[in-house]
């Protein structure tokens, strides 16, 4: 079965720098790959999406990048804000039209002031 | 135009009890998923349903678990005699046929 993994579970970083998050998964590519943001005690929210034959998506301080060969995803926000602190989980899915997502378990970001 | 709706927010039961979710997708959108995160743990795929069908339930528990999402009116997630181990955040998401799925704020069930 499909394993998707995120760097760390946890992850500080300075005020200012870049934030870089990783997920790898395992087995074969998924049609495309999202990141959410989830903060305590609320529902993910979208954030990007590319799709497998797409190697970066950019979205104001936001970047994602996607590497079949390597089966990896790196999600940066650069220019990071305190307000940027939560939890970002990557998640894959394998059909178009069906939005069953398989999720990794997340990283929890904090951003030091 | 209201994001997806889900009720109640928090919801406790004594073991043995039924519990019932509800979630109103956004408007427009007519498949619906369910998920379930357990303490500590990444959100789990359960059930996608469309109007009136369940169209994959590969992630739902085969016994005292149910989803049904009718022509009119929310989707529901029905767990019959709750156990300890049902105590999670279920949340509901809402698409159209696209890939981008908007996600609820979720229900915490504790069962005690």
């Amino acid at each position: 079965s499909q394993k998707i993994e995120q760097n760390s579970e946890a992850l500080n970083i300075q005020e200012g720098k870049t934030a870089t998050l990783t997920c790898n998964y395992t087995n074969y590519s998924p049609a495309y790959l999202q990141w959410y943001r989830q903060d305590p005690g609320r529902g993910p929210v979208f954030l990007l999406l590319i799709r497998e034959n797409e190697k970066e998506k950019r979205k104001e301080r936001l970047k994602v990048t996607f590497d079949t060969t390597l089966k990896q995803s790196l999600f940066h926000i650069t220019a990071s804000q305190p307000a940027d602190s939560a939890t970002y989980l990557c998640a894959l899915s394998f059909n178009f039209g069906n939005e069953k997502l398989t999720f990794g378990t997340g990283t929890r970001l904090t951003i030091i002031p | 135009n209201a994001g997806v709706m889900q009720n109640p927010r928090h919801l406790v039961r004594r073991r043995g009890q039924e519990a019932r979710l509800r979630c109103s997708p956004m408007k427009g959108h007519s498949h619906v998923y369910w998920y379930r995160q357990l303490p500590e743990e990444g959100l789990k795929f359960m059930v996608y349903l469309q109007k009136e069908n369940i169209i994959d339930e590969s992630g739902m528990p085969k016994e005292r678990f149910s989803a049904e999402f009718p022509k009119e009116g929310p989707s529901i997630l029905r767990i019959q005699q709750v156990v300890r181990g049902d105590s999670a955040a279920y949340f509901c998401a809402s698409s159209t046929e696209g890939y981008q799925a908007f996600f609820g704020q979720g229900t915490r069930l504790t069962v005690v």
